[in-house]
């Protein structure tokens, strides 16, 4: 079946920073992927996404690209604020059926 | 975008009471709905798919009589926490595809409600 796998957490850094957090996975067909954030308290609320191979998405200074080829879906910032702690999940959805499947989450943490 | 919507936000009840929690559809009409668990360290559990004008759908593991969840309508999903007790305490999370968008399997989140057992 589809898996998601993210690195382990935490995840710190200083402000200004640059942010990688790892995101592969396996899937049976051509899925869709997106990165959805979770701030404190809250629930998720969509990132980011690609609907196909090479797609880049973007979203507040956040970028994945869709790399059908080595399976992955990187989350990257070149420079991380304060503001950006919370935890990110990657995820993937089958065309097949649209629940999508979650990663772990990393918690990111950001300290000035 | 579309807007999901979670009652209450969050709720302490005593062992053995039952608890309910509201989803709404704000903007949009979701036939189905989803809910999730989330435990300690982050991870997501997804509980249970829930069906307008029908029954839900439990994964495996989930405890149907006690997750009790009815789609009442297009905009609006329950989940009943019967005989609470400590252990079902967590963070419970609703979410919907927007109809326009299901095919991507995009999700709109709730903002999640907090249920502390004592």
């Amino acid at each position: 079946g589809d898996s998601v796998t993210q690195m382990e957490g935490p995840v710190t850094l200083s402000e200004e920073a640059f942010l990688t957090i790892n995101c592969t996975y396996t899937a049976t067909g051509y899925p869709s992927l997106f990165w959805y954030v979770q701030y404190p308290g809250e629930g998720l609320q969509l990132l980011l996404k690609a609907t196909k191979a090479d797609d880049k998405g973007s979203n507040k200074g956040f970028e994945a690209t869709y790399r059908k080829e080595t399976t992955s879906f990187h989350l990257e910032k070149g420079s991380v604020q304060v503001s950006d702690s919370a935890v990110y999940f990657c995820a993937l959805s089958d065309g097949g059926s649209y629940i999508p499947t979650f990663g772990r989450g990393t918690s990111l943490i950001v300290h000035p | 975008g579309a807007v999901v919507s979670q009652h209450p936000s969050r709720v302490i009840c005593k062992s053995g009471t039952s608890v309910k929690i509201e989803c709404r559809s704000l903007d949009f009409q979701a036939t189905t709905m989803f809910w999730y668990r989330q435990f300690p360290k982050q991870s997501l559990m997804l509980m249970a798919t829930s069906n307008e004008g029908s029954k839900a759908t439990y994964e495996q593991g989930v405890e149907k009589d006690k997750f009790l969840i009815n789609h009442a309508s297009l905009t609006l999903s329950t989940l009943t926490v019967t005989s609470a007790h400590p252990e079902d305490s967590s963070f419970y999370i609703c979410s919907a595809p927007d109809g326009g968008k299901q095919e991507t399997g995009e999700l709109f989140f709730g903002e999640g409600s907090r249920l502390t057992v004592l």
